[in-house]
């Protein structure tokens, strides 16, 4: 069974609006926490990453939130645009697994001009 | 600039054919990945290799091999294809098993 569990599978929003992506995990060893956004036809490149002892990271209009106790995470788009619109996967990797990577399933976001 | 390089882009087996999906990176990464993307099932970690000359099973690894060539190339072969493994497979690389993976553009596999 997966290790991280995202949703929703899908969200439309409109143009300016903002994006929500949860994700949530049991495994208390992970210890970092990418998010990777995928174009069609192409492959995943890392957005943006956070490690446990802090609890925001932005860059630009992206942000991730991340709740310890809770064990989620969860990234923001800000004033999205359609340039935004792609796949993004949430993730999780510990030590304790050889830094493997555990993906989401993935949420497609489509940003309404 | 090619980055991570995967051929072929598109493959249609039979099944009980077998084929080898080839991947090369120009960024003189240690670890190198194979993973496998459905829908609704994210990426699967089929292997993977953390450094040159070793290799190791990741999520799903049935029906597959791998080899790491060198440090710049890393197949994957599917010995007796079966419709499970229609995918999209994606090879990736890093500097280390720590770092951010960057990964290629994917090879669309359908078996019949």
């Amino acid at each position: 069974q997966q290790q991280v569990k995202q949703s929703p599978q899908s969200l439309i929003v409109q143009k300016g609006g903002i994006s929500i992506i949860n994700c949530a995990y049991e495994n208390t060893a992970f210890d970092y926490f990418p998010w990777y956004q995928q174009f069609p036809g192409k492959g995943p490149a890392l957005l943006i990453a956070i490690r446990p002892d802090v609890s925001e990271k932005k860059e630009g209009r992206f942000t991730i939130s991340f709740n310890k106790s809770a064990k989620q995470f969860s990234l923001h788009i800000m004033d999205s645009q359609p340039g935004d619109s792609a796949t993004y996967f949430c993730a999780a990797s510990s030590r304790s697994n050889d830094y493997k990577l555990s993906f989401g399933a993935g949420t497609t976001v489509t940003v309404r001009a | 600039n090619a980055g991570v390089t995967q051929t072929p882009k598109f493959q249609v087996l039979k099944t009980g054919q077998s084929m080898t999906l080839q991947c090369a990176q120009d960024m003189n990464h240690n670890s190198m990945y194979w993973y496998r993307q459905d829908p609704g099932m994210g990426l699967r970690l089929i292997y993977y290799s953390a450094s040159e000359g070793t290799t190791d099973k990741g999520e799903v690894p049935n029906g597959y091999n791998v080899s790491r060539l060198n440090k710049r190339e890393f197949s994957l072969r599917l010995e007796s294809a079966a419709p499970s493994q229609t995918s999209v497979y994606f090879c990736a690389s890093s500097r280390s098993v720590r770092e951010k993976l960057f990964f290629g553009s994917g090879t669309q596999l359908s078996v019949l």
